[in-house]
């Protein structure tokens, strides 16, 4: 069936270096893909979006990476802090005019 | 500051009762969904609404109902609680496809079953 996927469950990065967080999606009709940060105890917060005539959009110490050849999706943060820590999830709209397609998520968590 | 809220953040109810989870948001969005979340099983849908007065069935409906009276307002029902639904429930908007349409989340209510 269409899933969103993730390749890891955790991950855990040192301080102040990048992390890469990696999805795998299948429905070939989707355009249009986001990652949320869920911090604990809270709803997930909208971090940043590509739609699929790009392959690389820059927010702030994030970049999404889209590779539609392999239908695959990463989100790259930068300097990693503690207050990153956090469970982030990647969708995509699987050609909805409504619904997300929810990945599992992945626990991201850093270490002093 | 635009906003999803959800009424409460905690509930603990009996089984059996009759539950009303409330969301409101201000963003005038057309699009409202209702999800729960339990560890390791993710995001799962149960309702959403793509306009006032129309519902849709997710992925998990069953033991759940919705009503949208109004744009701002969407309400998910628990005609008789059970402990299986003892969860997080997450509310969010969204605008319709075709525009920058990430969703909005509220902060969740914590519901328990006893």
């Amino acid at each position: 069936g269409e899933s969103v996927g993730l390749h890891l469950p955790t991950l855990s990065v040192q301080e102040g270096d990048n992390s890469i967080i990696n999805c795998a999606y299948s429905n070939s009709a989707s355009d249009y893909f986001i990652w949320y940060k869920q911090e604990s105890g809270k709803g997930p917060q909208f971090i940043i979006d590509i739609r699929s005539n790009m392959d690389k959009r820059q927010g702030q110490r994030v970049t999404v990476l889209l590779n539609k050849t392999v239908k695959h999706l990463s989100l790259q943060i930068a300097a990693t802090q503690p207050g990153d820590s956090a469970v982030y999830f990647c969708a995509e709209n699987g050609g909805s005019n409504y619904q997300l397609i929810w990945g599992a998520g992945t626990k991201l968590i850093i270490k002093p | 500051d635009v906003k999803v809220t959800q009424s409460s953040r905690y509930l603990v109810k009996r089984t059996g009762e009759k539950v009303f989870l409330e969301c409101v948001q201000d963003m005038d969005h057309e699009n409202m969904f209702w999800y729960r979340q339990d560890p390791g099983l993710g995001l799962r849908l149960i309702y959403f609404s793509y306009d006032v007065k129309m519902k849709e069935k997710g992925d998990i409906p069953e033991g759940y109902s919705v009503s949208r009276e109004k744009k701002e307002r969407f309400s998910l029902i628990l005609e008789s609680a059970s402990t299986n639904q003892t969860s997080m429930y997450l509310c969010a908007s969204s605008l319709p496809r075709g525009q920058p349409y990430g969703y909005t989340f509220g902060s969740g209510t914590r519901l328990t079953v006893v």
